[in-house]
């Protein structure tokens, strides 16, 4: 297993269409969490799931976000109606335990551009 | 409201030399803080973690510093070397309930030859 893998890697999308991003977390990661980042700030935290249960949601940006983790493996971000705002790094990261000590890895990102 | 505070918001050293990067927080209940490396267009990628007893910890030439009571931190990285040169973010995280941690905006640092 070579870490957290995320796809696409960078997104082009038209202002009003949905989109959707996919993350794959490290084998037998059972917490795993999105983030989105702006241009010089810090990561965001938007979400994450314990196995398929998604426990912290009240910090998605609006209702236009969700996240699903069907099987507990991997998950998916979809953003609908897609703003201009909306463009920034969306970041993946899976961690072992359900500790708040435990390492979050990141994947490398999705760079989404709304034009 | 909780908050992570970094400083500088920027830094630029000659390779060799040392510096301090800053990390000032209001989160409670407090459970740890970590420090995170961030190469441009990467994820970021952790370096240290403190619980609320632990003072310092170390990672090869990068020590970080935990005074729980005055809720400050910092990152010391020795002899820098040109792959130093990325953003480094403080990250507090609370403890009990619902896991929601609060991250800096970051510390942008250039190592120069």
């Amino acid at each position: 297993d070579t870490g957290v893998s995320q796809d696409p890697r960078h997104k082009i999308t038209k202002r009003g269409q949905n989109v959707t991003f996919r993350c794959d977390p490290i084998s037998e990661h059972n917490r795993l969490y999105w983030y989105r980042q702006t241009l010089g700030q810090g990561p965001e935290f938007l979400t994450y799931f314990q196995n398929e249960a998604q426990l912290e949601k009240s910090r998605l940006l609006s209702d236009r976000f969700s996240a699903e983790r069907p099987k507990g493996s991997f998950s998916t971000l979809e953003i609908q109606r897609t703003e201009q705002g909306d463009s920034a790094m969306y970041l993946c990261a899976s961690s072992l335990g359900d500790r708040p000590q435990e390492t979050q890895y990141f994947g490398p990102g999705t760079r989404l551009l709304v034009l | 409201k909780n908050q992570v505070e970094q400083s500088p918001q920027s830094l630029i050293i000659l390779e060799g030399k040392n510096c301090t990067l800053q990390c000032n927080y209001t989160v409670s209940p407090f459970s740890n803080l970590r420090w995170y490396k961030q190469d441009t267009g990467r994820g970021p990628v952790s370096l240290t973690i403190m619980t609320f007893s632990e003072n310092t910890k170390s990672n090869g030439r990068y020590t970080a510093t935990l005074d729980a009571d005055t809720k400050q931190s910092s990152l010391h990285i020795t002899a820098s070397q040109l792959s130093d040169s990325a953003s480094y973010i403080c990250v507090v995280s609370t403890s009990g309930g619902s896991y929601i941690p609060t991250f800096g905006r970051g510390t942008s640092l250039i190592v120069h030859p």
